[in-house]
């Protein structure tokens, strides 16, 4: 069966600091893999998606870039991290095809800029 | 454009009350469209979905019927727990993403 593994699950930083969170996904091949950001009260915003190895689509500019180095690996980073990065962010996979059976998230990590 | 309007929350129930979650959504063509859970601290969990028109997903005890005529997919319940207190994301899928509302807090009292 498919998993999805995000970690870490909490995290503390302080701003000007970088990040690198990962998420992998284990039990499927070239997976779409999507990152989000849910801040505190809000809904959810799409940061990146990835349809394959080396091929990132950004959704919204800001101080935060990913990328995909394996076929199941996604990584979400910042060279310097502002007090507007904190929040929780989600890695998702979609099985296919997508309209059947939707996202499949990660446990989140919550991320704290001081 | 494509996007998907949710009803406001907080939406606060007393235990065994009957709960409604309206959601309409706006696109071309005929998305599948989706129902999402998140649990305090946790990742979203899908809880239903539906393909195609006059479609029922179900699960847990929720339901919600795909009305193309309304263009909405309401999320219901019959008797609510206090271990259904979470966020609610009404969602569809458009060019290989999925688009979500904004979601709605529901509590529920004992």
């Amino acid at each position: 069966s498919q998993t999805i593994h995000q970690w870490p699950a909490t995290l503390v930083q302080p701003v000007g600091s970088p990040l690198s969170l990962e998420c992998t996904v284990e039990g499927t091949s070239n997976p779409n893999l999507y990152w989000y950001r849910q801040a505190a009260g809000r809904g959810l915003q799409l940061l990146f998606y990835s349809v394959g190895i080396g091929q990132i689509s950004s959704e919204v500019p800001q101080n935060l870039s990913a990328s995909r180095p394996q076929d199941r690996q996604f990584i979400l980073s910042s060279k310097k991290l502002l007090l507007s990065d904190s929040g929780f962010y989600l890695c998702a996979w979609n099985g296919q095809p997508l309209a059947n059976y939707g996202y499949t998230f990660g446990s989140g990590t919550r991320l704290t800029v001081v | 454009g494509n996007s998907v309007t949710q009803m406001e929350g907080p939406v606060t129930l007393s235990e065994e009350a009957f709960l409604t979650i309206n959601c309409t959504y706006t696109a071309t063509g005929y998305p599948s469209l989706f129902w999402y859970v998140q649990y305090p601290g946790e990742g979203l969990q899908l809880l239903l979905k539906a393909t195609k028109a006059d479609d029922k997903g179900s699960n847990k005890g929720f339901e919600a019927t795909y009305r193309k005529e309304t263009t909405s997919f309401h999320l219901e319940k019959g008797s609510v727990q206090v271990s259904d207190s979470a966020v609610y994301f009404c969602a569809m899928n458009r060019d290989d993403k999925i688009i979500f509302g904004k979601g709605t807090r529901l509590h529920i009292l004992p």
